[in-house]
């Protein structure tokens, strides 16, 4: 059984460039989570999807941006890149109805911005 | 506001030595408390849930318990292989999904 997996493992962008990550959730799970983690810092909420709709947003600009497909997959998108992005974006995904919103989360995306 | 802090920062152990990590929290209605363990470079993985006060759960080594207003974490007899950053998140009645962390405990079990 396949957990959450994430694409790319790595990724470097300049400033102003624009870039998309990829989750597939865990089997049997609809929800999908995405969280950016600074070094030395626990994992801060960006926002969260279900059926294919972002059900609630974190404290971040709307150059960030996602998207869930029927499949329950997801994307983030980033806009206009500053050096301050550079982090680990993790991916978590749960159900929706499952117990209690135990999250599970994908070995993550490090992204470097130059 | 919901807030999640962890204590210490930072925690050297020898093999065998046991101790707690701490999790305090502040919550408008606690729906979930969540202990993840976290390997260098890695995303976390999921350990313990615990709902109400007074509630623990075990794992191995491990043990989590939960107040009202915090939460253990409390390694037995550990070995290095525990080594990890241990991350506290709580889920809010405010929150549909969003998970509070906080900054994490870096435990190092030295041989």
């Amino acid at each position: 059984d396949a957990g959450v997996t994430q694409s790319p493992t790595h990724l470097i962008k300049t400033r102003g460039q624009q870039v998309t990550l990829r989750c597939s959730p865990k089997s049997g799970h609809d929800t999908v989570s995405w969280y950016q983690q600074a070094l030395g810092q626990g994992p801060q909420f960006i926002f969260q999807y279900y059926e294919e709709e972002e059900r609630q947003r974190g404290n971040f600009p709307d150059r960030f941006s996602g998207h869930q497909f029927p499949n329950y997959s997801s994307e983030l998108n980033v806009n206009a890149l500053l050096l301050g992005d550079s982090a680990l974006y993790l991916c978590a995904s749960s159900s929706w109805r499952g117990a209690k919103n135990i999250q599970y989360f994908g070995a993550g995306t490090r992204l470097s911005v130059l | 506001e919901d807030q999640v802090t962890q204590s210490p920062e930072a925690l050297r152990l020898q093999e065998g030595e046991s101790s707690s990590l701490n999790c305090s929290y502040t919550v408008s209605g606690l729906r979930g408390l969540f202990w993840y363990r976290q390997d260098p470079g890695k995303g976390p993985e999921f350990l313990f849930t615990l709902y109400s006060a007074g509630e623990e759960k075990e794992k191995e080594r491990l043990k989590a318990t939960l107040t009202k207003k915090e939460s253990f974490l409390h390694i037995t007899a550990p070995k290095p292989e525990d080594s990890a950053t241990y991350l506290c998140a709580v889920h809010g009645s405010s929150n549909t999904g969003k998970l509070i962390f906080g900054q994490g405990t870096t435990l190092q079990v030295k041989p």
